[in-house]
């Protein structure tokens, strides 16, 4: 059973940056096949993709966050991290990792990130 | 597809069937998944690739995909499925999308 955890800070200032890590068991990055995501969501809003990549380091970002976004791997460790940086209030959200493809996803529990002072 | 539209909210009675609608541009030309998420948990999957159904999902869920729309039903709705769902697609082969949710209730 794929399982996924992500951990990082719950609390960070404004124009500061947000760093994530999402590590994975019962699977193997660098085995391929897959796309590993973050996703975010606002409170009491939808879901937001920000972004994924694949084992060989190659990403894909929502362009709404392009410019402040970067995701990369540690296949060696199998996880993969998030960084957005100048955040502001507006960034507060619980994130997600997940591993989707079209025969199905995997998320993990999701971990709550407040922007604040 | 670049945008996928849901409804923002679909009611329906216990035992009677729901139907949850996703649109969006060639929508048919690709595969669609459904996820469910309940208050304060993680997006569960109960339908991929249009109409396949993970492990563990009750059959009452089913799903389809043509055209511009793909659609989840859920036959014999229980209080159970009071959640909110989201479809899924790819906006390339790596690029993901997803729809802005439809807040499902069953009274």
């Amino acid at each position: 059973q794929v399982q996924l955890q992500e951990s990082g800070p719950g609390l960070v200032k404004p124009s500061q940056t947000l760093s994530l890590t999402c590590t994975v068991s019962g699977d193997s990055i660098s085995r391929g096949g897959y796309y590993w995501n973050w996703i975010r969501q606002h409170p009491g809003k939808g879901l937001e993709w920000i972004g994924n990549i694949y084992y060989s380091g190659s990403t894909d970002y929502s362009p709404s966050l392009k410019s402040r976004v970067t995701i990369s791997v540690d296949t060696s460790k199998n996880q993969f991290s998030l960084i957005l940086r100048s955040v502001t209030a507006a960034d507060t959200a619980v994130y997600y990792c997940a591993r989707l493809s079209n025969v199905g996803g995997y998320w993990g529990q999701g971990t709550l990130v407040t922007v604040s002072s | 597809s670049h945008y996928l539209t849901q409804p923002p909210s679909v009611s329906v009675s216990p035992g009677q069937t729901a139907s949850i609608t996703c649109s969006g541009d060639r929508l048919g030309d690709e595969f669609a998944c459904w996820y469910q998420q309940k208050p304060g948990q993680s997006p569960v999957l109960v339908i991929y690739r249009d109409n396949k159904r993970p492990s563990g999902i009750p059959e009452r869920f089913s799903g389809s995909n043509s055209e511009n729309t793909a659609t989840l039903t859920i036959s014999g709705a229980q209080a159970m499925d009071e959640a909110d769902y989201y479809c899924q697609a790819w906006d390339s082969s790596s690029t993901v999308i997803f729809g802005g949710g439809t807040k499902l209730t069953v009274l």
